[in-house]
Formats: C-alpha cells, structure tokens, sequence
C-alpha cells in the first residue's frame, strides 16, 4: 500500500463548478502538507502550502487538513478552463532522519474544466 | 526572482550512456533535492543536498547519483542508461533545512529525458 493515496480522476466538471480533490495517508509522521499544479510537460507549480491541521485559504483555493482522519483535501471554487491540471498533493514530515526535504507524492487527480 | 533553472530541457540518449542534469536553485535557497516523474510511478524521490552533503536518498540503484557545489547549484548523473530510465527529471529548491519551522519547495520545469 502506497503511503499517500490519491484518486487519479479524471474529473471533468462544467466551468464555475466547486471543484473537491482528497489525498489519505498512512504516515503520522507527516506535518506539511501541499499542493501542486501541474500543466502538461510543466513542473509542478505550488498552490498551497499547510503545516499540521486546520483549513488555509488562497483565493479561490481552499486546503483543509485533517491529520486525525489522514486526509487533506483542495477545494477550488468557481473553477475556470484554466484550471484544467494534474493536481499532485505531496507530504513531508522528519522520521528517523528523513529530512523535510523529501516530499512523498500522491499520484495526481487529472482535473478537466469544460466551458 | 529567478526560479529554478534546469538544463538541459530535453534529450536523447543511447542505452548504455550516462546523463548529466544541472539545476541552479532560486538565490538564497540551500536546499537542492531531485525526482523522477514517470505515467506510472508518479513522482518518485531521488535524493537531497544540503550544504553540499547529501541528506536523504531515495530507493533508486547505485546509477542514480548527484551532487552539490558550493554556490547551491547541483548536478545528477545517470549512468548505464535503461530504457526504464525515460523520465522528466525534476529539480526542486527549498530555503530550509530539515528541523526548520517551514519548508516550503519549489520546483524547476525538469529535463525531460528519452533513452532508445
């Protein structure tokens, strides 16, 4: 079993939609947590970045952790063409020496934004 | 600000060649780590520099190495070149070191390498 699980998609949702992507994990020992964008043949780009849980807001982009659960989830609202990525969540956290550096990574949610 | 710069961006190697790929991270960031994004695997760690000594590796063979100069910049090299090795490489900055309070990573646009 993979330590971060993410739902590959693909999602197609109408232009305007509130768009919900989720990542679980098995490692306590993760503390940040983020999210990425990434456009075809791109790397990825960071969208937002959260330590431990709570809910962090950006825009039209919400992150929400919920280390009790070991579940993270990424909301866009009023979601636009533009939109249309892969979304990556990624972890990291220091286990017997793991630097914070390493980031574990979810397998993507391919996200389709239709007008 | 300059982001993370990799070259080159793409090329072709023979199997049985070695590849090197140079990353120069954001100015100021002194942490370096590199990985390999292939259809199936996902995003996979490779390895991390900091100060020029390598801080983590990932579950890669022994033909996967890097290193780190010390202007931050970093070089990773594969040798004995598989065809499994056809990937988009990518390098990743960060300003702190593991312990700190935040660690927040930025990636480069990768190399993208084809191995016939």
């Amino acid at each position: 079993q993979k330590e971060v699980e993410q739902d590959p998609g693909p999602l197609s949702v109408p232009e305007g939609a509130i768009v919900s992507l989720n990542c679980t994990y098995s490692n306590s020992a993760f503390q940040y947590f983020m999210w990425y964008r990434q456009y075809s043949r791109k790397g990825p780009e960071l969208l937002m970045y959260t330590y431990s849980s709570g809910n962090k807001e950006d825009g039209r982009f919400t992150a929400q952790v919920d280390k009790s659960s070991k579940y993270i989830s990424l909301f866009i609202r009023d979601s636009q063409p533009s939109d249309s990525a892969t979304y990556l969540c990624a972890m990291s956290g220091f286990t017997g020496g793991t630097s914070y550096g390493k980031l574990t990574f979810g397998q993507g949610t391919i996200l389709t934004v239709h007008p | 600000k300059a982001g993370v710069t990799q070259t080159p961006r793409y090329l072709i190697k023979t199997r049985g060649q070695q590849v090197t790929l140079s990353c120069s991270p954001i100015s100021g960031h002194r942490s370096v780590s590199w990985y390999q994004q292939t259809p199936g695997q996902g995003l996979q760690f490779l390895f991390e520099y900091f100060s020029e000594t390598q801080r983590n590796k990932g579950n890669f063979p022994g033909r996967f190495s890097g290193r780190q100069f010390s202007n931050s910049r970093s070089e990773m090299n594969v040798s004995t070149l598989e065809l499994g090795d056809s990937a988009l490489y990518l390098c990743a900055s960060s300003l702190r070191d593991r312990g700190s309070s935040g660690n927040t990573i930025y990636f480069g646009e990768g190399s993208w390498l084809t191995v016939v």
